[in-house]
């Protein structure tokens, strides 16, 4: 099993422009979680989903949509890229709250210039 | 509001050395306390968590209700310890978990 996996790596932006960051798992998992890392914040939950077909809002998520069409996939998207944006972007996954142990991606890298 | 809190951005200890990392966290219900570390290159990861009481690596963490705190322990730190560590609380109710701002650990040989 590849687990949590993240597309792209790294990317440039330049300000203004969009783009999606694809986060990918193969372990039937039904909660996925997007969060931004940054020096000295740590990790900032952006948005979660419980289910396929539902999203909710986390500690930091003006700038950001979230879809999960599919129950192996969450998409993050930034319609209108800002240098405040410029981060790591981790996605996880878990079977549940209650069982509470997250499984992380390798994360994905944003500049936006 | 569930807060985590990491006093210490960046930890430095001479390998052999006892190590402590402090988390302490602002719950009124009961929580559960997490250890995630992130390794250089490699991705987060779950450490241990108290309900188990385990110890992972040489490490243990005792939840201390009455000081609100997790503080993570080893006797004897290894320069493969050095790594970013995050303290994390679930709460009781419906809502992901919630991370401290994280300690960078430096294990000098």
């Amino acid at each position: 099993n590849a687990g949590v996996t993240q597309t792209p790596k790294f990317r440039v932006l330049k300000t203004g422009q969009s783009m999606t960051l694809l986060c990918a798992q193969d372990m039937n998992h039904e909660y996925m979680y997007w969060y931004r890392q940054d020096p000295g914040m740590g990790l900032r939950l952006i948005h979660y989903s419980v289910g396929e077909g539902t999203t909710a809002k986390g500690e930091v998520p003006d700038g950001y949509n979230v879809s999960r069409l599919k129950k192996q996939n969450f998409l993050l998207g930034l319609e209108s890229a800002a240098p405040s944006q410029t981060s790591v972007y981790f996605c996880a996954s878990s079977p549940s709250y209650s069982y509470n142990e997250q499984f992380f991606g390798p994360g994905t890298r944003l500049t936006v210039l | 509001a569930q807060r985590v809190t990491q006093p210490e951005k960046l930890l430095s200890v001479f390998k052999g050395a006892p190590v402590e990392l402090k988390c302490n966290y602002s719950y009124s219900g009961s929580p559960e306390l997490f250890w995630y570390v992130q390794y250089s290159r490699q991705r987060l990861q779950l450490l241990l968590r108290h309900i188990s009481r385990e110890s992972i690596k040489g490490f243990t963490a005792d939840l201390n209700k009455g000081e609100t705190s997790f503080h993570l322990k080893k006797p004897f730190a290894q320069e493969e310890d050095s790594a970013m560590y995050y303290c994390a609380l679930l709460n009781s109710g419906n809502t992901p978990l919630v991370f401290g701002k994280g300690t960078r650990l430096s294990v000098i040989a």
